[in-house]
């Protein structure tokens, strides 16, 4: 079974600050995705990264695939109260998605 | 349309109640998901269609019984359910490209 630890469970900032939210795994994934929950909606997708060593942006928000293909990060630069939401990572497998157990961000104004 | 919908939105039933949850997308997409997601979690997988078949079945009660009548549609009979069976039910399609197309759930709240 694959696992995604996703880390930190549970981010509270103020408006301005600066997060990095981490995905790990002992896993390699094909690609990894990035969906935003925001509360009583479905996830939606963020960003899908496929290459070790990727890089894309997201106007604030800059995602990271390590170069093994394991691990991945999202970093959020000057949040916004907008930004409030369940951040999830999930690997993608041949006909499922393997989520991380989320995290959840709050941003106070 | 790049929308997956869901119906209802919001469902009350009580724990001898049949009730149906149901899903539809026009994107074309031949992969669709049932989740179910407790309050702060990730979603967890049910079961997956693959080309109006079933394909995985994630060891679900036989008191959530899925039905895929098209390609279009995709259904989640729910019969005989307990309190602890609350919780979001989430819709997905899935194109080739991998990603999820969620909708925006059905909220299920067993009395």
């Amino acid at each position: 079974t694959q696992l995604l630890e996703q880390s930190p469970q549970f981010l509270s900032i103020q408006e301005g600050e600066n997060l990095t939210v981490y995905c790990n795994s002992s896993s390699v994934f094909s690609s990894l995705q990035w969906y935003r929950q925001e509360p009583g909606e479905g996830p939606v997708l963020l960003v899908t990264v496929v290459t070790g060593g990727e890089v894309k942006k997201l106007k604030r928000l800059t995602f990271q695939f390590g170069d093994a293909r394991k691990d991945s990060s999202l970093h959020i630069t000057a949040a916004q109260p907008g930004d409030t939401g369940l951040y999830l990572c999930a690997g993608a497998g041949y006909s499922t998605l393997t989520f991380g157990k989320g995290t959840m961000l709050l941003v106070s104004p | 349309d790049t929308e997956v919908t869901q119906t209802p939105k919001h469902l009350v039933m009580g724990m001898t109640n049949k009730k149906s949850l149901k899903c539809e997308q026009h994107m074309g997409h031949r992969a669709m998901y049932w989740y179910k997601q407790k309050a702060k979690k990730p979603p967890e997988l049910m079961f997956v269609y693959s080309y109006e078949k079933l394909s995985i079945n994630e060891s679900v009660p036989s008191r959530f019984s899925p039905e895929c009548p098209n390609s279009s549609l995709l259904n989640l009979h729910l019969h005989a359910l307990q309190p602890e069976d609350s919780a979001l039910y989430l819709c997905a399609s899935r194109p080739n490209t991998g990603e999820l197309f969620f909708g925006e759930g059905s909220r299920l709240t067993v009395l």
